[in-house]
Parts: C-alpha cells; sequence; structure tokens
C-alpha cells in the first residue's frame, strides 16, 4: 500500500463546475496535510494546508479533512481554464520535520 | 524576496559523469529537501538537511548519491556515476525555522532537469 494514494486521473470538469480531488493515506499518525499545484514543466506551488479535522476554506478552495477515514480532499469551485494542472497530495509525518510524502498526483481538465 | 534558486536548471551528462546540482533556499529559511520526480511520477523524498547536516537521508540510493549543506554557499545534491535511470528533474525546498517546530510548509525551487544520455 503507497503511503499517499491519489487517483491519477485525469480529472475532466467544465468550466464553472466543482472540481473533487481526493487522496487517502496510511499512516494514522500524520498529523500535517498539504495540496500542492504543479503547471506542467513547473515547480509544485502550495495551495493549501490543513491540520485539522473538518473544512479550511480559502477563495474558490475548500481542503476537507477526515482523520478517522485517513482521507482528505480538495474542492475547487467555479474552476477555470487555469485551473487545469496536476495536483498534488502531501503529508507530514508524526516526527513534524517537514518531510512530506507525496501522493503521485491528479491531473484536473477543466474544459471551457 | 527571491525564491528558492536551484541551477543549472537543465543538465546533460553522459554515463558515468558526475552531475552536480545546486540550490540556495529562501532567506531566512535553514531547512533544505531534496526531492526527485521522475516522468508521470509524484515527488520522491531523498534527503533533509540543515546547516552542516544531514537529518534525514531515508529517501538517497545508497550509493552514487550524496548531499550536502555547509555552512557557506548553497545545498549541493551529487550524483556519481550517473546512469540513464537518474534522468529526472530534481526539486529543491526550504522551509523557514520556526523556534520549537517545523510546520512542514516547503518552497520549491524551479528544479534541474537532469538528462543522461
Amino acid at each position: 500500500q503507497k503511503e499517499v494514494e491519489q487517483n491519477s486521473g485525469p480529472l475532466s470538469v467544465p468550466e464553472g463546475a466543482i472540481a473533487s480531488l481526493n487522496c487517502t493515506y496510511s499512516d494514522r499518525g500524520s498529523q500535517s496535510f498539504f495540496w500542492y499545484r504543479q503547471y506542467s514543466g513547473k515547480s509544485p506551488e502550495l495551495i493549501m494546508f490543513i491540520y485539522s479535522n473538518g473544512d479550511k476554506e480559502d477563495g474558490r478552495f475548500t481542503a476537507q479533512l477526515n482523520k478517522a477515514s485517513q482521507y482528505v480532499s480538495l474542492l475547487i469551485r467555479d474552476s477555470q481554464p487555469s485551473d487545469s494542472a496536476t495536483y498534488l497530495c502531501a503529508v507530514n509525518g508524526p516526527s513534524n520535520t517537514g518531510k512530506l510524502i507525496f501522493g503521485q498526483g491528479t491531473t484536473l481538465q477543466v474544459k471551457p | 524576496n527571491a525564491g528558492v534558486m536551484q541551477n543549472p536548471r537543465h543538465l546533460v551528462r553522459r554515463r558515468g559523469q558526475e552531475a552536480r546540482l545546486r540550490c540556495s533556499p529562501m532567506k531566512g529559511h535553514s531547512h533544505v529537501y531534496w526531492y526527485r520526480q521522475l516522468p508521470e511520477e509524484g515527488l520522491k523524498f531523498m534527503v533533509y538537511l540543515q546547516k552542516e547536516n544531514i537529518i534525514d537521508e531515508s529517501g538517497m540510493p545508497k550509493e552514487r548519491f550524496s548531499a550536502e549543506f555547509p555552512k557557506e554557499g548553497p545545498s549541493i545534491l551529487r550524483i556519481q556515476q550517473v546512469v540513464r535511470g537518474d534522468s529526472a528533474a530534481y526539486f529543491c525546498a526550504s522551509s523557514r525555522e520556526l523556534a520549537g517546530a517545523n510546520t512542514g510548509e516547503l518552497f520549491f525551487g524551479e528544479g534541474s532537469r537532469l538528462t543522461v544520455l
């Protein structure tokens, strides 16, 4: 079992729709969860982080965490073509050293 | 405020040669991480360093790979006797040292893309 799992996609949604990206992790001791966006040929950039169960909203983005189910998701409202990218889920281990374990990423395509 | 700086951006080496990748962290950041990304794959942790210390090298191959972060100058990832399987994008990331804890918010450089012929 991979430490952090994501569906590689591609996930295709029409412009203006809600895109839902999902991630599961294996280590119950994980404390911190991150979503990065990576455009093709570019570096990952941090979108959101979440530490507590529940929802965290930032603009069009909402991160959801359920530690009991070991599940974290990212919702993108009013999807735009510029949101088309690979979204990487990352988990920080219990030692909280900043070492992040990444999933393989989900490719999102937003069609105009 | 300059971000994480990596060079070279692109590097071509023949099998058996050495590759040296450099990374300067963001100003005020004392933690440096190296990740490798193969085509169509996620980022794989390699090594975590602080100034003059390797903290976690659990993701580094046992042979040919080494990393350092000297007191002065950038962090260096060194790959000796490169093979075709080393072809990948190598990303450096840095984070700020916080009193008592590291939040793990990493900021990435643009990456160094190594091609081994």
